[in-house]
């Protein structure tokens, strides 16, 4: 079946650090791949997606770009701030008739000043 | 004008009691979802309805009985809760059957069983 692995947390950066979050993934076929970002109280927001190989997805200076050889979309940012503060969440849904979504077990980001 | 909208936010009742969570979306999507969250934040999917029809029924206890009453509703009642249920539940939707598409979610409801 298809999964989701991602680095464990948390994570613990200062303002301006670079950030990577690690995610790899079994599936079949050809899945389309997103992470989403969960602030403290709320719910699930679509941070970015892609949905082939090589695609770059980015969104408020985040990018990840979908690796097939080596399954994985690792999410990075240049220069956190502590707004980015939240639980990351690296997903994918596997083909046409998918109707679900198997998600990473997410990573706690927290940015300090 | 919120897209995915769940009440009540937050439930805290006995347990062997019975309470339901209900959820819209106004975002014209086919296919709608329940999700539970645990308290290590793992996210499972419970259940998925596609134009009112059960697609996705996960191994999840029958005290779990969702609803959806039209394409833009779909509610969940549960039965004799149980300790184990404490969880947040967050209600999706989206565009279903195609993969490209995000799913949208609603804020979650936090249910806490004394």
């Amino acid at each position: 079946g298809d999964s989701v692995t991602q680095m464990e947390g948390p994570v613990t950066l200062s303002e301006e650090a670079f950030l990577t979050i690690n995610c790899t993934y079994t599936a079949t076929g050809y899945p389309s791949l997103f992470w989403y970002v969960q602030y403290p109280g709320e719910g699930l927001q679509l941070l970015l997606k892609a949905t082939k190989a090589d695609d770059k997805g980015s969104n408020k200076g985040f990018e990840a770009t979908y690796r097939k050889e080596t399954t994985s979309f690792h999410l990075e940012k240049g220069s956190v701030q502590v707004s980015d503060s939240a639980v990351y969440f690296c997903a994918l849904s596997s083909g046409a008739g998918s109707y679900q979504l198997t998600f990473g077990k997410g990573t706690k980001l927290s940015v300090i000043p | 004008d919120t897209a995915v909208s769940q009440t009540p936010k937050y439930l805290v009742t006995q347990m062997g009691n019975d309470k339901s969570i209900k959820c819209e979306q106004n975002l014209g999507h086919d296919t709608m979802y329940w999700y539970k969250q645990d308290s290590k934040k793992f996210l499972k999917i419970m259940f998925s309805y596609n134009n009112k029809e059960l697609i996705i029924n996960e191994t999840v206890p029958n005290r779990f009985s969702p609803k959806s009453p039209d394409k833009a509703h779909l509610n969940l009642h549960i039965n004799s809760l149980e300790l184990g249920d404490s969880a947040v539940y967050f209600c999706a939707s989206s565009h279903g059957g195609v993969s490209n598409q995000p799913q949208h979610f609603g804020d979650g409801t936090r249910l806490s069983i004394l």
